[in-house]
């Protein structure tokens, strides 16, 4: 399976503590985006890298949010300091570079945070 | 990012088609328009985008209006596998801005 992979799948913690997700992305694409999902809405955006340079961050990225992708290639997705509103699913997406190009998403991660 | 506005759900029996409709009387000039759709306890799926002229893919079809301000997304005969939440997404930038979407059921 070549897609968008995401790693853990799931993932429960206690409030105040942190965490880190994984995203590889597909081989050759160049654009990484990470997503949040509440339920009953659509996925909003968080910050998306071309290569290793991050381009762009939404105001709900908060300082207690960081996200690498070091070396052009799989990103991280840290939370510091869990509250429980963190909880929802985490997405990433990967593009060829355009915004013409489609969007591959991964299976997301959800964070439950107690 | 201009908005686009679609019905909550929609119903549609099973072999069908399908016609979901999208307003984006605010889009621009430049803005293309998308549609993803996202199965249940799935990441979003592409389905298919456009800029002014009809588009066909072996997914769905995308009719677009004249005026650019209102499009039709076409599932030529749906299946049960169709059942899903659909986003209609004007891509001006290079995120994408979710709104709702149409939760689409197949009645079998």
């Amino acid at each position: 399976d070549t897609g968008v992979s995401q790693d853990p799948r799931h993932k429960i913690t206690k409030r105040g503590q942190n965490v880190t997700f994984r995203c590889d992305p597909i081989s050759e694409h160049n654009r990484l985006y990470w997503y949040r999902q509440t339920l009953g809405q659509g996925p909003e955006f968080l910050t998306y890298f071309q290569n290793e340079a991050q381009l762009e961050k939404s105001r709900l990225l908060s300082d207690r949010f960081s996200a690498e992708r070091p070396k052009g290639s799989f990103s991280t997705l840290e939370i510091q300091r869990t509250e429980q509103g963190d909880s929802a699913m985490y997405l990433c997406a990967s593009s060829l570079g355009t915004r013409y190009n489609e969007q591959f998403f991964g299976p997301g991660t959800r964070l439950t945070v107690l | 990012d201009a908005k686009t506005t679609q019905p909550n759900s929609m119903e549609s029996n099973e072999e069908e088609p399908v016609h979901l409709p999208c307003n984006h009387s605010t889009i621009s000039g430049t803005d293309y328009i998308h549609w993803y759709r996202q199965l249940p306890s799935q990441g979003p799926e592409y389905v298919i985008h456009g800029l002014t002229s009809n588009v066909n893919n072996r997914m769905a079809s995308l009719a677009i209006a004249e005026d650019r301000k209102s499009s039709t997304l076409i599932l030529h005969r749906a299946t049960l596998r169709d059942a899903a939440v659909y986003y209609c997404i004007l891509n001006g930038n290079e995120k994408l801005t979710f709104g709702t979407g149409t939760r689409l059921t197949i009645i079998p």
